[in-house]
């Protein structure tokens, strides 16, 4: 599986946008990008998958550049109801891949 | 539809004692894994089985055994329980024979060793 990274920890204000943005430079052309977000106590929950360009559903955008080495979360006006860890995870999309986590970004939203 | 769903919640457990943690998901998915968290830390796979009759380790097997039952159910076992052990584990699964590989997890099982 391609190796992500992603930064530790951001902080942000109520009601601004957030973009939270992973490397994998070495992502195969099979490879898709998948967000995932997970709350204090609970499993984690699919936010989003994409493979190129752009993708976009009721609770976030991803923003593939077109080498796909990197891929930007983007969450619209942020409520503290979104402060939770999110984990950018590469990997093709069926078959035997398994799914590997990394460290993910811990986000914190300030009142 | 109950999702994944994990038995039991919550265990303490002696040193060198054995458990099995259950798990179910009724999603007919083709895939499913075993994860442990510690305080503070990401996910890491444990087990993971791609269908059923297969299974293959993860990052961190040591100390573990798995086994898929049916297509349904996977189940984590620790045959001696150490402290380093104690962590919280989470079942998924995905993969719909459609493609979709969304991941479901299940609330967890708190596992102390003491």
């Amino acid at each position: 599986l391609a190796k992500t990274t992603q930064p530790i920890s951001m902080d942000s204000y109520e009601g601004q946008e957030v973009n939270i943005t992973c490397s994998h430079n070495n992502i195969a052309t099979n490879d898709y990008i998948t967000w995932y977000q997970q709350f204090p106590s609970q499993g984690p929950r699919f936010i989003i998958q994409g493979y190129k360009t752009k993708v976009t559903n009721e609770v976030a955008s991803l923003f593939i550049p077109a080498d796909r080495k990197s891929s930007t979360l983007s969450l619209p006006r942020v409520s503290l109801s979104d402060t939770a860890v999110y984990y950018c995870l590469v990997g093709a999309k069926a078959g035997n891949t398994p799914l590997v986590f990394g460290k993910g970004t811990r986000l914190s939203v300030i009142a | 539809n109950a999702g994944v769903t994990q038995t039991p919640k919550f265990q303490v457990l002696k040193t060198g004692q054995s458990m099995t943690l259950q798990c179910a998901q009724d999603m007919n998915h083709n895939s499913m894994y075993w994860y442990r968290q510690d305080p503070g830390m990401g996910l890491r796979l444990i087990y993971y089985s791609a269908s059923e009759g297969t299974t293959d380790k993860g990052e961190v097997p040591n100390g573990y055994n798995v086994s898929r039952l049916n297509k349904r159910e996977f189940s984590l076992r620790l045959e001696s329980a150490a402290p380093s052990q104690t962590s919280v584990y989470f079942c998924a699964s995905s993969e719909v024979p459609d493609g979709n590989t969304e991941a479901f997890f299940g609330q967890g099982t708190r596992l102390t060793v003491v």
